[in-house]
């Protein structure tokens, strides 16, 4: 089975750096996704790791430690809009679906 | 990445009533999955759907309560059946990517209200 683990929700001023970090535990491991989630959307499609370290995209980056069974999600500069929901979820060998957290609700405050 | 609609956006139906959800995708694609999101809650998968061979369900979801067609490369349907209340929920269709088939992509979702 599966286990991912990240807090639940998290709050940050506008300009500042967040870190949201997600724990898991799986067998067969096949990546590690974060998508963003603003409320009534769908969720979006922000990172994949599959490898150890860290993936800068813009202003967010992804880092996956595989032997800690640990990832976070990084957001710099932050933005009113980044106040969202942040997913994150692991791919599973032998499995084409993705195991999703429960997710961590950030509110970005001025 | 692939554009992926559903129908009907949102609805609210009775208890015992059956609705179907549509999800039509502008690609082909191997692979169609359906996720539940309960409110406040993540997403959880139903089923996978793969063109041509049943749907394969999750622990806790049967065929009965909701069946999925999958006709064809680009469209699938599932039907919420005998709905009750706990089955108001944000219902989510998503594709693997292309070219990378790991990444899922999701539609706009349909949220469902039972009375």
């Amino acid at each position: 089975g599966q286990n991912i683990d990240q807090p639940t929700e998290m709050t940050a001023t506008e300009g500042a750096i967040v870190q949201i970090n997600c724990t898991y535990q799986t067998s067969g491991f096949n990546g590690l996704f974060w998508y963003q989630q603003h409320a009534g959307e769908a969720p979006t499609f922000l990172s994949y790791n599959v490898l150890d370290g860290l993936e800068e995209k813009g202003r967010f980056s992804s880092f996956l430690s595989r032997s800690k069974g640990y990832s976070y999600l990084l957001l710099k500069e932050l933005q009113m809009k980044d106040s969202a929901s942040y997913l994150c979820a692991v791919g599973q060998t032998g499995a084409n679906n993705l195991f999703f957290g429960t997710g961590t609700r950030l509110t970005v405050i001025p | 990445s692939a554009v992926i609609s559903q129908k009907p956006s949102r609805d609210i139906c009775q208890r015992g009533t059956s609705l179907t959800i549509q999800c039509q995708v502008d690609s082909q694609v191997t692979m169609m999955f359906w996720y539940r999101q309960q409110p406040g809650q993540s997403l959880t998968l139903i089923a996978t759907a793969n063109q041509g061979s049943e749907a394969t369900y999750e622990s806790g979801f049967v065929i009965d309560k909701f069946p999925i067609s999958r006709p064809n490369l680009t469209f699938s349907t599932l039907t919420v059946s005998n709905m009750s209340p706990e089955d108001s929920s944000i219902y989510l269709c998503s594709v693997e990517g292309q070219p990378r088939q790991e990444t899922q992509y999701f539609g706009p979702g349909t949220r469902l209200l039972v009375l």
